[in-house]
This record gives C-alpha cells, structure tokens and sequence, in this order.
C-alpha cells in the first residue's frame, strides 16, 4: 500500500524563523508531488508543487525534492502567524492514485 | 484560476432524508473530480473519484448506494448522501483534477453537513 509520512506535530516556532516540514513516500514511481495549507475548518489550498529533484522558490515558501531518498520537504521562511495551519503532502503516482499524508500542525508564535 | 466551488457550504437535514452536495470546476474542465470526507481533527479520506461520463470508483468502505456520485459533465459533479444518519455528519471536500501536465488537484471550499 502506498504510504505518505508526516509528523503530526505540533511544530511550533518563532515569528521571523524558518519552518521545516518534512514528508516521505514510500512509492519510487511517485512523479508529482504537492503541499496544501489547511486553516482550521476551511479546505486545502494547493501552495507548492514540484515534479523534479532539487529545490522549488515561491515567495517565502521552498520545496525540496529528494527521489533516491523520497523525501519532499517544506520551508517557510519569516514565518508568520498566519502561517499557522496544516500542511498536507500530497503524491501523485503515473495514474490516477493521489495519496495524501495526514498533515503536519504548524503552530507560529508571535 | 482553477477555482471549485461547492454548494451548500453547510447544511443541517433530519435523520432519514437525502442531501446533495454539488461541486463545480468555475474556470478548467475536469474529467476528474474526487471526494473527501474530513471528521474534526483527522486526516483527509478519499471516498470515491469521480469521471465525467462514467461510473464512480469508490474506495474500500464506502457504500456505493449510500453515497451516490454523478458527474454529468466536465465541470459538474454531484454527491447525494442518502438516507442520512448522525454518523454521516463531516466535512464533504470535492476536488478537481486540472488537466495540466501535472495533475494539481484544487479543492472546493467544502460543506459541512450536520444530520440531526
């Protein structure tokens, strides 16, 4: 069975620190890969996707891509508290199958 | 772009009765659309994925003839909750599959269903 791992957390950090959020998957043939944002009692919002290994810059936010590994990983730079949510990590395979982790609390403290 | 709407965004029905939860994709065509049911501070479930045109795939667990899925076109998909119980009461969250090289998947707000 296809698994994707996240530490539930919470992680919490500082205001202005970086935030580092870690997945891993356990299909080598997985292509695409994705984080969502989940705010409480709201649904997942797509932030970042990344097909290829290496890093991925979006604003503040940075994907890391790891295959021989199979690690994918999130950095939030000058968090803020309004990066306070649920990150999810998403992992699509050659079809159709999306396999979702069960999501990392993030917690930023003013 | 790729915004999924949903309607109702929350809706409260008697035990017994059906519901219908639709989910539109506004501004992309989907063939795919999936649905998702969340209960508080869980994880995301996959309940079935839906192609336009054709029958839904459910996933293990969830009864068909309880949950009925159609997706009459490429930017409509609807879920019927039938003959509602307390224990159907969650968070229902569509998703829509761009077809984009990548497949991102855009998630409509959700409705949070209450049965009493």
């Amino acid at each position: 069975q296809k698994e994707v791992e996240q530490n539930s957390g919470p992680l919490s950090v500082p205001e202005g620190a970086i935030a580092s959020l870690n997945c891993t998957y356990s299909d080598r043939g997985s292509q695409s890969f994705f984080w969502y944002r989940q705010y409480s009692g709201k649904s997942p919002e797509l932030i970042m996707s990344i097909y290829s290994n290496g890093d991925k810059e979006d604003g503040r936010f940075t994907a890391q891509l790891n295959k021989a590994s199979q690690y994918v990983s999130l950095l939030i730079r000058d968090s803020q508290p309004s990066d306070s949510a649920t990150y999810l990590c998403a992992v699509k395979d050659y079809g159709q199958n999306f396999v979702f982790g069960p999501g990392t609390r993030l917690s930023v403290l003013p | 772009g790729a915004v999924v709407s949903q309607h109702p965004s929350w809706v409260i029905c008697k035990s017994g009765t059906s519901v219908k939860i639709e989910c539109r994709s506004l501004d992309f065509q989907a063939t795919t659309m999936f649905w998702y049911r969340q209960f508080p501070k869980q994880s995301l479930m996959l309940m079935a994925t839906s192609n336009e045109g054709s029958k839904a795939t459910y996933e293990q667990g969830v009864e068909k003839d309880k949950f009925l899925i159609n997706h009459a076109s490429l930017t409509l998909s609807t879920l019927t909750v039938t003959s509602a119980h307390p224990e159907d009461s969650s968070f229902y969250i569509c998703s829509a599959r761009a077809r984009t090289t990548y497949y991102e998947q855009y998630f409509g707000p959700g409705t949070r269903l209450t049965v009493t």
